[in-house]
């Protein structure tokens, strides 16, 4: 089975720290995904990673960076969170193929709030 | 840029019954891949049921199916015999077919609620 795993379940930060939210993939996949998730609005896609050290904006990257430095590790940095950072962020990771509809496998979320 | 939109924000059902889920999409190309997941409470997103647009013949997964109207461009999700289990957050997503890294636009979800 596919594992997706987000470093932590609940984190609670405060106004100005630098944060880490880590994910790991057990599958070898090329494609890792960063997404927030918010009532009403579903998920919305912060940045994503195809290959190691490669990243491209999603739609809402503002006050998001990523490092990818392993093929199974992508991890996204709020440089220095604020209170609209609080969110349930959810990690997930998919094959690179030129052609075919992958799933994207997910991670369990990590809810952030930051005070 | 291709949109997905799901109506119900709130759905509920009778154990044992029939429930659909409604999503539309928007998009200028022929071909691409259509998505229902699931987020249970407290519990990981998961894929329910997969739909290619070059296939007309409706997906099916045990107790959930498809109805895939490529012209109306719907997309909708029948939960047949609920269970208590079905209860869940559903997301209805599309991927276009190009590029091996195009990630996936996801609508805005749908809650639903089985009661027993």
């Amino acid at each position: 089975d596919v594992k997706v795993t987000q470093s932590s379940r609940y984190l609670v930060k405060r106004t100005g720290e630098k944060v880490f939210l880590e994910c790991v993939q057990d599958m070898d996949h090329e494609n890792m995904f960063w997404y927030r998730q918010d009532p009403g609005l579903g998920l919305r896609l912060i940045y994503f990673s195809y290959d190691v050290k490669m990243k491209e904006k999603g739609d809402i990257p503002e006050g998001y960076s990523v490092s990818r430095e392993k093929k199974e590790r992508f991890s996204l940095i709020l440089e220095s969170a604020s209170t609209n950072q609080t969110s349930m962020y959810l990690c997930a990771s998919s094959l690179w193929r030129l052609a075919g509809g992958h799933e994207q496998y997910f991670g369990p979320g990590t809810r952030l709030t930051v005070t | 840029a291709q949109t997905v939109t799901q109506s119900q924000p709130e759905m509920s059902v009778q154990e044992a019954e029939t429930v659909t889920l409604s999503c539309t999409y928007d998009t200028s190309e022929s071909d691409y891949y259509l998505f229902w997941y699931k987020q249970p409470p407290s519990r990981q997103m998961i894929l329910v049921i997969r739909q290619e647009a070059y296939k007309q013949q409706n997906a099916t997964e045990n107790r959930f199916s498809v109805n895939f109207q490529k012209a109306a461009k719907s997309f909708s999700l029948k939960i047949s015999d609920s269970q208590l289990g079905d209860a869940a957050m559903y997301f209805c997503a599309y991927r276009s077919p190009y590029g091996g890294n195009t990630p996936l636009v996801f609508g805005k979800g749908t809650r639903l609620s089985v009661i027993a």
